[in-house]
């Protein structure tokens, strides 16, 4: 397995365009995680799954961002109607649930969303 | 809830000398320590973490951090920097337990090694 991996890497669009990203966590991880980082700044949490539920989200998620994980596996988050605001790098991250004690979160390259 | 911060935004070091990165949390719960280093347009990479047990703890090259709870600080140290610790290292919390563990990062400090 070679870790977290986003896809794309990078985008620009326009204001006002549909974005979408994914996020492949490592195989075995049934939690994942969505963080928005933006110039300067450490990164803020937007939402988690464990398996296929949505169990979490951050009121930073406005209506117009939503995250899907259908079987438990990969990740999409999609942006609609973009704004120059949105523009940051968007990190996915994964970990397992241990019996005790909070497992490493192990990041992606993240994808970077340049809105124009 | 918890909260983050990292005292400097940006320390400058010469190679070979010591650094410390300071990071003081808030949070009305008990709480998991972590240091993540991010090189340029690169995803986080766990240098260290502290759940519980001894109040140092030793991470990957050759960093540490100490636990202090009642200064509620979790500063990061290397007794010697080398030109590729140049990076954004964050400090992070998340709460006790295991339900959900997202974590509350700080703003981040820039170690900048020079020759």
């Amino acid at each position: 397995d070679t870790g977290v991996s986003q896809d794309p890497r990078h985008k620009i669009t326009k204001r006002g365009q549909n974005v979408t990203f994914r996020c492949d966590p490592i195989s075995e991880h049934n939690r994942l995680y969505w963080y928005r980082q933006t110039l300067g700044q450490g990164p803020e949490f937007l939402t988690y799954f464990q398996n296929e539920a949505q169990l979490e989200k951050s009121r930073l998620l406005s209506d117009r961002f939503s995250a899907e994980r259908p079987k438990g596996s990969f990740s999409t988050l999609e942006i609609q109607r973009t704004e120059q605001g949105d523009s940051a790098m968007y990190l996915c991250a994964s970990s397992t649930t241990l019996g005790q004690g909070a497992s490493e979160a192990f990041f992606g390259q993240g994808t970077r969303l340049t809105v124009v | 809830a918890q909260s983050v911060t990292q005292l400097d935004s940006q320390v400058p070091v010469f190679e070979e000398a010591p650094v410390e990165l300071r990071c003081n949390y808030s949070s009305s719960v008990s709480v998991y320590l972590f240091w993540y280093v991010q090189y340029p347009n690169q995803g986080l990479q766990l240098l260290l973490k502290y759940l519980s047990g001894s109040t140092l703890v030793k991470g990957i090259n050759g960093f540490e951090a100490e636990f202090n709870k009642s200064q509620t600080s979790f500063h990061l140290r290397k007794p010697s920097v080398h030109i590729s610790d140049t990076a954004e290292y964050f400090c992070a919390v998340t709460r006790r337990g295991n339900a959900g563990n997202m974590l509350t990062f700080g703003g981040g400090t820039r170690l900048m090694v020079k020759p």
